[in-house]
């Protein structure tokens, strides 16, 4: 059975700590994702990796970095953490193209970080 | 990343009507359109996908129809249970990368039994 899972379900940090959310997934995946998920703003792209050591920025990157050393997991590192960054955020994977021609992307069951 | 509006953002329906949730682009050129269901405490999940040529396509209770024209897909819900009740997203292939999302910003569906 699939799997995606994060690191922790709920976190809470200061204003300034660095801080890492890890992501595994178990499907041998090439794609690895990182979203933020705020009311009313949906899901946006922060990061993705489309192999190992390689990430792109998605359209949200500022103030996160990524790192991918192993294929099957991909971490979130937020250098300086910030009251704006108070979030949900969800790993997700996806691999080979479907018969539609689209990657069904699989999602972890995120994780829900607090910044005071 | 690229516009796409969903509408509505929340929608009360009664066990056993239908649910249409719409969603409107503005890339031309996209060609792979997926509706997430999230449920509440879980990631989203796939539940039905469609290609740019094809015009509807259906899995038992849900449809999802494309009008290439208008830019617009809609999924389509029928004999909805209290189950159904989460939040759906429409989405489709952000064009910096062919394997990333752009995500519509949800529609909380509520089924009342």
């Amino acid at each position: 059975d699939v799997k995606v899972t994060q690191s922790s379900r709920y976190l809470v940090k200061r204003t300034g700590e660095k801080v890492f959310l890890e992501c595994v997934q178990d499907m041998d995946h090439e794609n690895m994702f990182w979203y933020r998920q705020d009311p009313g703003l949906g899901l946006r792209l922060i990061y993705f990796s489309y192999d190992v050591k390689m990430k792109e920025k998605g359209d949200i990157p500022e103030g996160y970095s990524v790192s991918r050393e192993k294929k099957e997991r991909f971490s979130l590192i937020l250098e300086s953490a910030s009251t704006n960054q108070t979030s949900m955020y969800l790993c997700a994977s996806s691999s080979a193209p479907l018969s539609s021609g689209g990657y069904e992307q699989y999602f972890g069951p995120g994780t829900r970080l607090t910044v005071t | 990343g690229e516009n796409v509006e969903q509408h509505p953002s929340t929608l009360s329906v009664q066990e056993g009507d239908s649910a249409v949730i719409k969603c409107t682009y503005s890339d031309s050129a996209s060609n792979y359109f997926p509706w997430y269901k999230q449920e509440l405490g879980k990631g989203p999940q796939l539940i039905i996908d469609i290609r740019s040529n094809v015009g509807e396509k259906k899995d038992q209770r849900i449809a999802v129809t494309l009008n290439k024209t208008a830019k617009h897909f809609s999924l389509h819900i029928t004999e909805t249970q209290p189950e159904d009740s989460a939040v759906y997203f429409c989405a489709y292939p952000n064009s910096n990368s062919g394997y990333a999302l752009n995500f519509g910003k949800g529609t909380s569906l509520l089924v009342t039994p």
